[in-house]
């Protein structure tokens, strides 16, 4: 079975603080996804990377950054966390763009 | 960015009844993914569709991808109260579409 892990079911941070969200996978996957998932906006992708140290920004880049050393982890940085980023943190991994991602358990993140 | 559009938002059934849920789009797909999250997890792959006017069936959910490639559905006989949960679509194969923004299923017991 596929696994993607996620470094942290339920995160709670301050306005400012430096974030970074951690996600591995374990099956040799080209691809990573971030994702951020809010009531009623459906799941809005923020960056992917379709090899270790590429990266492309998905729709809602702003606020966010990405780092991908090695192939199996992808992590999500937010510079300095703001209240509109409370939201739910979702990694996926697949084999090529366009195919089938398996998910992460997912974080929810919350800034105060 | 061009959103999928899923229909109903909202569905809440009695166990034993059917239902049907759409996705929809102007575009083309190539390929389709639907997902189902359960409350606190991430979405779990259930199928993909390919060909035009494809069925695929998993157990009592029945999959079709319509013949232009443009809509999907999913419709589940006698529902139980396991099938509950946010049922998203997902075009995969163009980064200029994104997931719908889901169908919410909940089954009464």
């Amino acid at each position: 079975d596929v696994k993607v892990t996620q470094s942290s079911r339920y995160l709670v941070k301050r306005t400012g603080e430096k974030v970074f969200l951690e996600c591995v996978q374990d099956m040799d996957h080209e691809n990573m996804f971030w994702y951020r998932q809010d009531p009623g906006l459906g799941l809005r992708l923020i960056y992917f990377s379709y090899d270790v140290k590429m990266k492309e920004k998905g729709d809602i880049p702003e606020g966010y950054s990405v780092s991908r050393e090695k192939k199996e982890r992808f992590s999500l940085i937010l510079e300095s966390a703001s209240t509109n980023q409370t939201s739910m943190y979702l990694c996926a991994s697949g084999e090529s763009t366009g195919g089938e991602q398996y998910f992460g358990p997912g974080t929810r993140l919350t800034v105060t | 960015t061009q959103l999928l559009e899923q229909s109903p938002q909202f569905l809440s059934i009695q166990e034993g009844e059917n239902l049907t849920v759409y996705c929809n789009s102007s575009s083309v797909f190539s390929s389709l993914q639907w997902y189902r999250q359960e409350p606190g997890e991430g979405p779990v792959l259930l199928v993909t569709v390919v060909t035009g006017g494809e069925v695929k069936k998993l157990k009592r959910l029945t999959f079709q991808f319509g013949d232009a490639r443009k809509d999907s559905s999913l419709h589940i006989t006698a529902a139980q109260p396991g099938d509950t949960g946010l049922y998203l679509c997902d075009p995969g194969s163009a980064r200029q579409l994104t997931f719908g923004s889901g169908t919410q299923l909940t089954v009464l017991p």
